[in-house]
């Protein structure tokens, strides 16, 4: 059981938005701003999305954005594209160490 | 561009120890505020942060691997690498080696490369 919670899949139209939580703790999501997100697609390493809770690497789209609220964060996919579809990992640090989600598979319908 | 390279055998017995090398390529491992991370995905699975060190300072170490996992910096070759001792089927994983801030947020990531423990 991972340490952060999120829905195992989601699936939406293309054009569409869709938004994936990642609920942790008063010690982790709800202490700290350094909540980042990962896309993962099949055999290919993690990339950065979202880091401290909202920002965008350069070159991530701003059809992605990050949010939180008390101890869940949320990625906010708008105008979905069929190139969307991925894995996405959240993950937060928690006193040292560093906790992931267990991953929510997005599908482009 | 920075670019990071984790090197290794790709089998290992059960009881044995698994040793990886990450070599950087494009940037210092010496760059001030940033650390280097392990991080490995079963097949199938999510990934798991294994440990993350500062080329100057100490590693800092899942708890439920701390007592196998050791990761060092070797900085006259610009590498940093893992060690994670006894082994099992559970330790089939890619391992990823990647480039993080001090908050484990890691913007640069390795190829990853499959280890195998099977005898």
């Amino acid at each position: 059981q991972s340490a952060l919670a999120q829905p195992a899949s989601v699936s939406e139209s293309p054009g569409q938005s869709i938004t994936i939580s990642c609920t942790g703790t008063s010690s982790d999501v709800g202490y700290y701003n350094s909540v980042s997100w990962y896309q993962q697609h099949p055999g290919k390493a993690p990339k950065l999305m979202i880091y401290d809770v909202s920002n965008r690497p350069s070159g991530v789209s701003n059809r992605f954005s990050g949010s939180k609220s008390g101890n869940t964060a949320s990625l906010t996919i708008s105008g979905l594209q069929a190139e969307d579809e991925a894995d996405y990992y959240c993950s937060s640090y928690r006193s040292s160490t560093t906790l992931f989600g267990g991953g929510t598979k997005l599908t482009v319908l | 561009q920075l670019q990071l390279q984790a090197s290794g055998p790709g089998l290992v017995k059960p009881s044995e120890t698994l040793s990886l090398t990450c070599t950087v390529s494009g940037g210092s491992i010496t760059s001030n505020n940033y650390y280097w991370g392990w991080i490995r995905q079963p097949p199938g699975k999510g990934l798991e942060w294994i440990g993350s060190i500062y080329y100057s300072g100490s590693p800092y170490y899942n708890p439920s691997l701390k007592s196998r996992v050791t990761i060092s910096v070797d900085t006259s070759k610009n590498q940093f690498s893992l060690k994670l001792t006894s082994v099992t089927a559970a330790d089939t994983a890619v391992y990823y080696c990647a480039r993080g801030d001090g908050y484990s947020q890691f913007d640069y990531w390795g190829q990853g490369t499959l280890v195998t423990v099977s005898s």
